[in-house]
């Protein structure tokens, strides 16, 4: 069964500290990974799309990292802003073009305090 | 990526009633899908807007319920019939061309049914 499985399901910390949220999956075929941040009562906003071949990349204080063999993506927030304050969204697509399918993680939601 | 427009952005409805929610994108795209996100849940997809011919529904929503046009490449409404307060939800456009990855989600509508 294609599933995507987040940790922690929530996070408080300080202003400027780092932290990082966990993605599992298992899915396949695999085709690509992505990390969306949502803000309250908006559309998830793309961080960061990954493919297989890609270990790390990177968006600003947002770096997401890929292990394809173990199935595994992390997205790590530098020096966090009040504005970090939303939900992560860690999202995989199966399949290819027309057939592919976009399989959902539950989310992290981030509360960084002042 | 594309960019979306989706209205209106939030709405009171009184139940038995039903509200059409737009979403127009600002360019041809492949693949147009319906999502609903229920407070605190990830998101569920209602179905995939086919172009020129009947959405596909996923288990659970059915089309007399969720009625969904899509007369063109760039343009799609889902009509949420007869609502009752489960209705309740953030319902949300997303869009994209197969190839280049580009899921890409719209604000979002933020219907409370009462």
């Amino acid at each position: 069964k294609n599933q995507v499985e987040q940790s922690p399901q929530s996070l408080i910390i300080l202003e400027g500290k780092n932290c990082t949220l966990q993605c599992n999956y298992t899915v396949s075929p695999f085709s690509n990974l992505r990390w969306y941040k949502q803000d309250t009562g908006r559309g998830p906003v793309s961080l960061t799309i990954m493919t297989f071949s890609e270990n790390t990349k990177s968006n600003g204080r947002y770096t997401a990292t890929l292990d394809a063999d173990t199935k595994q993506s992390s997205l790590h927030i530098t020096a966090s802003q009040l504005s970090d304050s939303a939900s992560y969204i860690c999202v995989v697509i199966t399949g290819y073009s027309s057939a592919s399918k976009i399989i959902f993680g539950s989310g992290t939601r981030l509360s960084i305090r002042p | 990526s594309a960019v979306i427009s989706q209205k209106p952005s939030r709405d009171i409805c009184q139940r038995g009633t039903s509200l059409t929610i737009q979403c127009q994108v600002d360019s041809q795209v492949t693949m147009m899908f319906w999502y609903r996100q229920q407070p605190g849940q990830s998101l569920t997809l209602i179905a995939t807007a086919n172009q020129g011919s009947e959405a596909t529904y996923e288990s659970g929503f059915v089309i007399d319920k969720f009625p969904i046009s899509r007369p063109n490449l760039t343009f799609s409404t889902l009509t949420v019939s007869n609502m009752s307060p489960e209705d309740s939800s953030i319902y949300l456009c997303s869009a994209g061309t197969g190839g280049d990855y580009g899921y890409t989600f719209g604000s979002g509508t933020r219907l409370t049914v009462v």
